[in-house]
């Protein structure tokens, strides 16, 4: 059974930027993707992008595409999704999420418990 | 912002069945596309629940079956228990946007 371990809340100013990771660990986490999704306080689930294990391959939504970098350490099974030119409506709970492929129509099987990223001046 | 239209709250009393409508278009759930659900408990992980052909992850109970429509999902709880008072959504594709997502149901057990 595949668990993901994400880092710590984050306070941040406008304009700068966040990093969050999510380690994974259990399982065999490498045949799967690592899906990166936000919800804003009182919103639903927004998809932000993923990246497979295997390969490496990013792909990301349309919206974040100019300010969203993700990334993966395979050897350490390690995600990370970096948020650049913070806004204060980026404030929300950021989750990664397993999945079979980076952007198919599949479920998001195990959840990490998220990691809140308040921007404020 | 979601794609995917689901009512804020349904309520039930224990033993009783209650339904979640997940209405999306002809660019996502009209298209054929799976929808999944998920149960979130305030302070959680969320967790996969079933899927579009009602496949559930080991653990879940029976008592939770999807069905489809046309552009509209639905997710049916029956024999109604306290341990169900939770946040629901729904996740689907969108040709254009990718991955979407409901808005999500608070149901409440009374």
């Amino acid at each position: 059974q595949v668990r993901l371990e994400q880092s710590g809340a984050e306070v941040k100013k406008p304009g700068s930027s966040v990093k969050v990771s999510c380690k994974a660990s259990g399982g065999n986490f490498m045949k799967y993707a690592i899906t990166w999704v936000r919800q804003a306080p009182g919103e639903g689930f927004e998809w932000m992008g993923g990246i497979n294990f295997l390969f490496g391959t990013a792909k990301y939504s349309q919206k974040f595409e100019d300010r969203v970098t993700i990334s993966i350490d395979a050897s350490t099974g390690t995600g990370h999704m970096e948020l650049r030119s913070l806004r204060s409506d980026d404030t929300a709970m950021y989750h990664c999420a397993t999945s079979l492929t980076v952007t198919g129509n599949d479920a998001l099987e195990t959840w990490g418990q998220g990691t809140m990223v308040t921007v404020s001046s | 912002q979601s794609v995917l239209t689901q009512p804020p709250s349904v309520s039930g009393a224990p033993g009783q069945r209650v339904s979640i409508s997940c209405a999306g278009g002809r660019s996502n759930i009209g298209a054929g596309y799976d929808v999944f659900w998920y149960q979130h408990l305030p302070g959680s992980a969320p967790k996969l629940l079933v899927s579009g052909n009602n496949i559930r992850p080991s653990g879940v109970p029976d008592r939770f079956s999807v069905s489809k429509s046309g552009t509209s999902a639905s997710l049916a709880i029956t024999g109604l228990q306290t341990e169900d008072e939770a946040d629901y959504f729904c996740q689907s594709y969108d040709s254009s946007l990718g991955r979407v997502f409901g808005t999500g149901t608070r149901v409440t057990v009374l």
